[in-house]
């Protein structure tokens, strides 16, 4: 079975600063995709950002960016610039063999 | 663009009654999945399909059945509901649920079973 920890409950973060949330998963398959959601207090599960395990260079869209650090098995989120409407939960997932596994997520607070 | 559609968005039950929880997309996805999402966790697969008359399990099948007959409809039926199968449900499709592909989700069913 796939495996993803986020290891941050809960972070807050200062408007217009940037946050690194945490993801380390585990698996022995070659091929796998790994994704950020958002769920913000109204329940739906927004993409973020993709990255291929076979990607050579970090994914960014917009003010995300994906560390990858395919040796360490490692793959955060940076969110630059936060903004008060970021404060969300944000959960890692990563798809191998057609599942979808989650972490534990993350919330996020932005502070004004 | 109506993307998932899920039906109802609430529901309560008695224990021991089934229900069926609709999922519908108009994205012509191959790919159409079934999560539960409980407090403290992350969302977990309970039933995918990768096309019309082809399913198979997730990490928490257990008291949960799910056909595809069509491309757009991949319906979740509870058989006889349990106060552990409380939570949230989300359907979810892409186009072919390989690895590159985000999945596009519904807005959820808060199922309540008391």
């Amino acid at each position: 079975a796939q495996k993803i920890t986020q290891t941050q409950p809960g972070m807050f973060v200062q408007e217009k600063e940037a946050v690194t949330l945490d993801c380390t998963y585990d698996t022995s398959d070659p091929s796998y995709g790994l994704f950020w959601y958002k769920q913000p207090s109204s329940g739906e599960m927004i993409f973020l950002i993709y990255q291929g395990s076979y990607d050579q260079q970090n994914a960014t869209e917009g003010r995300y960016s994906l560390n990858f650090q395919k040796a360490r098995k490692s793959a955060n989120l940076v969110i630059s610039a936060s903004q008060l409407g970021d404060s969300a939960m944000y959960f890692c997932a990563m798809n191998s063999d057609y599942k979808l596994s989650f972490g534990a997520g993350t919330t996020v607070t932005v502070r004004a | 663009n109506a993307g998932v559609t899920q039906t109802p968005k609430f529901q309560v039950l008695k224990t021991g009654q089934s229900m069926t929880l609709q999922c519908a997309q108009d994205m012509n996805h191959e790919y159409m999945s079934w999560y539960r999402q409980d407090p403290g966790m992350g969302l977990r697969l309970i039933h995918y399909s990768v096309g019309a008359g082809i399913t198979d399990q997730g990490e928490v099948p257990n008291g949960y059945n799910v056909s595809r007959s069509t491309t757009e409809d991949f319906p979740l039926r509870l058989l006889s509901a349990a106060p552990s199968q409380t939570s949230v449900y989300f359907c979810a499709s892409s186009s072919t649920g390989t690895v590159n592909q985000p999945q596009h989700f519904g807005d959820g069913t808060r199922l309540s079973i008391l």
